[in-house]
């Protein structure tokens, strides 16, 4: 089943704790991104990639780290978190950036 | 639709009624448009998408409209059904960096959709 999955679905943190929320797509998809979700603010985007080994910064991207050394994978990494960083956390992908994004179920980040 | 502070234009229909959900797009140079579905707990589901090279497009129980002259967008969904309740947002690819040249999707903020048996 061609899927988005990202890991985990809840998280429950304190300040300063390093931490990674991994993602990975089985659709052979160059396009990847994150984005966090915030009542009000809709979906932002964090970071993107158009192919390994090639990422940007989307409109958040402070507090925040990526990589894609793979294809399929596109973890996020919060170095140390802070409380405004707790959110909804979705990735997702697609043939090619502006097309149709399949994303995945969603992380619930909280904290502390 | 946009949102106001923290809460969600609302629409609510009784089971069986057609729902119109609107969305309007910011950017004239947009060609791609795509409505989402969120349930409750879940990530966003594509429902369908549109090209500004059409006017119309129908899928199972659903059409999009896409007026170009006002940009405005619509989502029309036939014999609503409790399962319809969730979130819907409009999506555009928009031109993004330098010269334009890139297109990403933009996302509005969403209409929550209510069906009631």
């Amino acid at each position: 089943e061609a899927q988005v999955t990202q890991n985990p679905r809840y998280l429950i943190t304190v300040t300063g704790k390093k931490l990674t929320v991994t993602c990975s797509q089985n659709m052979n998809h160059e396009y990847m991104s994150w984005y966090r979700q915030d009542p009000g603010l809709g979906l932002r985007q964090i970071y993107y990639s158009m192919n390994v080994e090639v990422t940007d910064k989307g409109d958040v991207p402070e507090g925040y780290k990526v990589s894609r050394k793979e294809k399929r994978n596109f973890p996020l990494i919060l170095e140390s978190p802070s409380p405004n960083q707790t959110s909804l956390y979705f990735c997702a992908s697609s043939d090619r950036e502006g097309e149709k994004l399949f994303f995945g179920s969603g992380t619930q980040l909280s904290v502390l | 639709g946009e949102s106001v502070g923290l809460h969600l234009p609302t629409l609510s229909v009784q089971e069986g009624d057609n729902s119109i959900i609107n969305c309007a797009y910011s950017n004239s140079a947009s060609d791609y448009f795509i409505w989402y579905k969120q349930e409750s707990g879940k990530g966003p589901q594509f429902i369908i998408d549109i090209r500004s090279n059409m006017d119309k497009r129908q899928g199972q129980r659903v059409t999009v409209l896409l007026n170009k002259t006002v940009k405005h967008l619509s989502l029309q969904i036939a014999a609503t059904q409790p399962g319809d309740s969730a979130v819907y947002f409009c999506a555009e690819n928009m031109a993004s960096g330098s010269g334009g040249s890139n297109y990403k999707l933009t996302f509005g903020k969403g209409t929550l959709l209510t069906v009631n048996p």
